[in-house]
């Protein structure tokens, strides 16, 4: 069955790095899209990133363009998110999540997430 | 970007009661509009794609309906597990966009 599962959270200072991670089986890895989706303890969930299946074609939300970064190893399944220059309005739990065919474009939802990593910025 | 806008924000129901949750877009998305529940401490959960689209596994009771700006979920008969928050989110356009929720809760 479709599993994802997220890594890397934890505590970080404001302005510096984190790199995420989320490690996918029980599907085709290098055919789908992946994406990355946050949610602040307590709100709702939003949008952060888009890579393409074959990692040629990326989109970030504004909240986040420029200091994150999205990649993929469709050799290891893993999908990352490189997050620099954190501040505390990035402190969340991160889920990875898959869409929902194989393509090399996009269809923006979701099918399959993970179960989330929390990501604390604080001093 | 689109703004999407859900209401009501909370709701109280009893089970068996028919539950029905707006989502408005800023502009018009066609039929890219998507539902996930979401239950605390949990991942949220597809829902309805493309509007109307019942997601494989999904109980007959959940629907969708609407297309252009104005969307409605719709739960014929709540039952116990779905006491829950409900996001709807366009699929039109990168940035994706989510509305604020709805949480439904036991009146």
């Amino acid at each position: 069955q479709v599993q994802l599962v997220e890594s890397g959270g934890g505590v970080v200072q404001p302005g510096r790095s984190l790199r995420l991670s989320c490690a996918a089986s029980g599907f085709t890895f290098g055919s789908f899209a992946l994406h990355w989706v946050r949610q602040a303890p307590g709100k709702g969930l939003e949008w952060v990133a888009v890579i393409s299946s074959d990692g040629t074609d990326e989109s970030f939300a504004d909240s986040v363009k420029g200091r994150f970064t999205i990649s993929r190893d469709n050799y290891r399944n893993t999908l990352f998110l490189q997050m620099n220059s954190l501040r505390t309005e990035d402190s969340a739990v991160y889920y990875c999540a898959r869409e929902p065919k194989p393509t090399r474009g996009f269809y923006y939802y979701f099918d399959y997430w993970g179960q989330g990593t929390l990501v604390t910025v604080s001093s | 970007d689109i703004q999407m806008t859900q209401s009501p924000s909370s709701l109280s129901a009893s089970v068996g009661d028919r539950v029905t949750i707006t989502c408005r877009a800023s502009q018009s998305i066609r039929t890219y509009l998507n539902w996930y529940q979401q239950k605390p401490g949990k991942a949220p959960q597809l829902l309805i794609s493309d509007a109307s689209g019942l997601h494989s596994g999904v109980p007959s009771r959940f629907s969708g309906s609407g297309s252009g700006t104005d969307f409605t979920l719709t739960i014929s008969g709540l039952q116990p597990e779905d006491f829950a928050t409900y996001y709807c989110q366009q699929s039109f356009n990168s940035p994706l966009t989510f509305g604020g929720g709805t949480k439904v809760d036991f009146k």
